[in-house]
């Protein structure tokens, strides 16, 4: 089946660093999402995006499909942004929607 | 935006009993609802895939006599830990897309099982 990779697994920065998590894939993918686990286990759409980019306040997405690899950009990073930073992405000519996820990104921010 | 909700978002039980979870999408009908399970410091794994009308299919290595899966409505899912054991104690998360299979996948809030 497909591996999803994410790196690097734990990030520890300092309030108001830039950051950039990776998402590789090892198949293509019909899409793929980005999401925030907070402390309580709920899961945050960032973004969904199968290609290209997209920009959200202090985050921005681009997937390039076609090399198989997704980034993840957090700028001016707060307190809150801290917790778990998953990839996913869908797969299957079936079209069945399942999600594969990443194995994560924790994400640290210190005041 | 797409709201999903699960029931209930905490439970303890006793080894032996069994626990049902529901899952309901608040704001869209989903004809196909998804199960994972998080154990702690890991990524979500799927479990099942729920299909209105029809039987939910199960991943590799899911006991689906141990995981009962019912889509009763386009609303609604639920799951049935049958015989929970400590082994099962875990973060439930359904999930459903909102418009087809293809499309974006809105995650309900968890469910957290201690089994005694």
């Amino acid at each position: 089946g497909i591996q999803v990779e994410q790196s690097p697994p734990d990030l520890i920065l300092q309030e108001g660093a830039n950051s950039t998590l990776r998402c590789n894939f090892s198949d293509s993918v019909n899409n793929l999402q980005w999401f925030h686990q907070n402390p309580w286990g709920q899961l945050i759409n960032l973004f969904y995006i199968p290609s290209g980019t997209k920009q959200n306040g202090r985050l921005s997405a681009t997937t390039v499909a076609t090399e198989r690899y997704s980034l993840l950009y957090i700028s001016s990073s707060q307190t809150t942004d801290s917790g778990v930073y998953f990839c996913a992405v869908a797969v299957g000519s079936s079209n069945t929607g399942k999600l594969i996820f990443g194995q994560g990104t924790t994400l640290q921010v210190k005041p | 935006g797409a709201v999903v909700s699960q029931h209930p978002s905490w439970v303890i039980c006793k080894s032996g009993t069994s626990v049902k979870i529901e899952c309901r999408s608040l704001d869209f009908q989903a004809t196909t609802m998804f199960w994972y399970r998080q154990f702690p410091k890991q990524s979500l794994m799927l479990m099942a895939t729920s299909n209105e009308g029809s039987k939910a299919t199960y991943e590799q290595g899911v006991e689906k006599d141990k995981f009962l899966i019912n889509h009763a409505s386009l609303t609604l899912s639920t799951l049935t830990v049958t015989s929970a054991h400590p082994e099962d104690s875990s973060f439930y998360i359904c999930s459903a897309p909102r418009a087809s299979g293809r499309g974006r996948q809105f995650f309900g809030p968890g469910t957290r099982l201690t089994v005694l």
